[in-house]
């Protein structure tokens, strides 16, 4: 299994430029999260998904949107990127059973600068 | 909604010391807490985990301790050693339906040979 993988792994983008990070997992996990993380403030949810259709906003939703199309794939998008959006972005999947939570699962990054 | 606070930010200890991480957070529905670490360049990795229905768990040289009364949670690394320097975070959650986690802001461990 790759578990959860992250294209691309690099970007760098002129501010107003768009974009969309695919993140793919083969576990057959129902969750996904996108987090981004900053020097000093951990990791912070923008979006995540209960399932395969669905999309919820988490703490720092503003300018990302995100699709779930596939139940493998969990799609965020910049529409018009900024210099605040430069960041390491992951994702992550998870499962739980009878209303337990299991871990998360994350993938390797994506290293973001935003000029 | 929930916060989780972490501490301290940075931990230098000497090989085979032991080494301790803090964390108190604010809502009591929380009743799921995990510890991951994050090497150089990579995401991070569950550790070890601790549920609400019990208050100490133990995984070889790693344990977790939960104070539900108090509102915190800690890691103890015993016997370190040198590839156990990484960042190690905190996290909080509850299991109603709700998967998603809070997590702390880190701690960074640097284990002196």
């Amino acid at each position: 299994n790759a578990g959860v993988t992250q294209t691309p792994k690099f970007r760098v983008l002129k501010t107003g430029q768009s974009m969309t990070l695919l993140c793919a997992q083969d576990m057959n996990h129902e969750y996904m999260y996108w987090y981004r993380q900053d020097p000093g403030m951990g990791l912070r949810l923008i979006h995540y998904s209960v399932g395969e259709g669905t999309t919820a906003k988490g703490e720092v939703p503003d300018g990302y949107n995100v699709s779930r199309l596939k139940k493998q794939n969990f799609l965020l998008g910049l529409e018009s990127a900024a210099p605040s959006q430069t960041s390491v972005y992951f994702c992550a999947s998870s499962y739980s059973i009878s209303g337990r939570s299991y871990e998360q699962y994350f993938g390797p990054g994506t290293r973001l600068t935003v000029t | 909604g929930e916060n989780v606070e972490q501490h301290p930010s940075t931990l230098s200890v000497q090989e085979g010391d032991s080494a301790v991480i803090k964390c108190t957070y604010s809502d009591s529905a929380s009743n799921y807490f995990p510890w991951y670490k994050q090497e150089l360049g990579k995401g991070p990795q569950l550790i070890i985990d601790i549920r609400s229905n019990v208050g100490e768990k133990k995984d070889q040289r790693i344990a977790v301790t939960l104070n539900k009364t108090a509102k915190h949670f800690s890691l103890h690394i015993t016997e370190t050693q040198p590839e156990d320097s990484a960042v190690y975070f905190c996290a909080a959650g509850t299991n109603f339906g709700n998967e998603k986690l809070t997590f702390g802001t880190g701690t960074r461990l640097t284990i002196i040979p």
